[in-house]
């Protein structure tokens, strides 16, 4: 079975520093990873996803995140954070085969103070 | 494109009453979901659907909720009899192709309050 883990509840960092928010996951099979923002009273959008190919993979609002198989992370990384990146971010994962189930992370709210 | 639409946004009523919510998935997408969100439990699948067949119900906290896709276009879960427990936000969330890599598409949720 899969199961994610998102270690930092909220992560409080000044505005135009950099960021980094851990997302770690455990799959015995091969798997598709998901990182999704949610603003304040909105649903879930996606900021980006790693199906396979390079490990480095780049989303919107200048957002990357990189895959590393051996460590089994999916850290997401943004090298200077904006006032407007206040929100909860979700990882996901999604094994192979016919389900489409995600399994989320239980989020981390990315507190940007000025 | 039109994303995920649900409705209502917000729904507040009485603990013993009906409430029914709506969701109307992207056209084209043959995968649906509902999930719930709280503080205490964060995001929890309740059930989702694929060509409208319910394919894992194993979410559903209890008898009280239901859902349903009649067709491609639109869903519905119900809570009868409604408790105060049961308020939280309720996303509907639609992809394409089962067992694809394709993500999930939320809408903006409703957020229901029961009193």
């Amino acid at each position: 079975a899969q199961s994610v883990t998102q270690l930092d509840s909220q992560v409080p960092v000044f505005e135009e520093a950099p960021v980094e928010l851990r997302c770690n996951y455990s799959s015995s099979v091969s798997v598709y990873l998901f990182w999704y923002v949610q603003y304040p009273n909105q649903g879930l959008q996606l900021l980006l996803k790693y199906l396979s190919g390079s490990t480095l993979v780049k989303g919107i609002n200048g957002f990357e995140a990189e895959f590393n198989k051996s460590q089994t992370s999916f850290h997401l990384r943004k090298p200077s954070v904006h006032i407007s990146d206040t929100a909860e971010y979700f990882c996901a994962v999604k094994g192979g085969g016919a389900t489409n189930k995600l399994i989320f992370g239980t989020g981390t709210l990315l507190a940007v103070q000025p | 494109d039109a994303g995920v639409i649900q409705s209502p946004r917000h729904e507040v009523t009485e603990m013993g009453q009906e409430v029914t919510l709506r969701c109307k998935p992207i056209s084209g997408h043959n995968s649906l979901f509902w999930y719930r969100q709280t503080m205490m439990r964060g995001l929890e699948l309740l059930i989702y659907f694929n060509n409208n067949v319910p394919i894992d119900d194993s979410g559903m906290p209890e008898d009280r909720f239901s859902a349903k896709m009649p067709n491609a276009s639109f869903s519905t879960l119900k809570i009868q009899p409604s408790e105060p427990r049961d308020s939280a936000v309720y996303f509907c969330a639609s992809s394409s192709g089962q067992g694809s890599n394709q993500p999930q598409h939320f809408g903006d949720g409703t957020r229901l309050s029961i009193l």
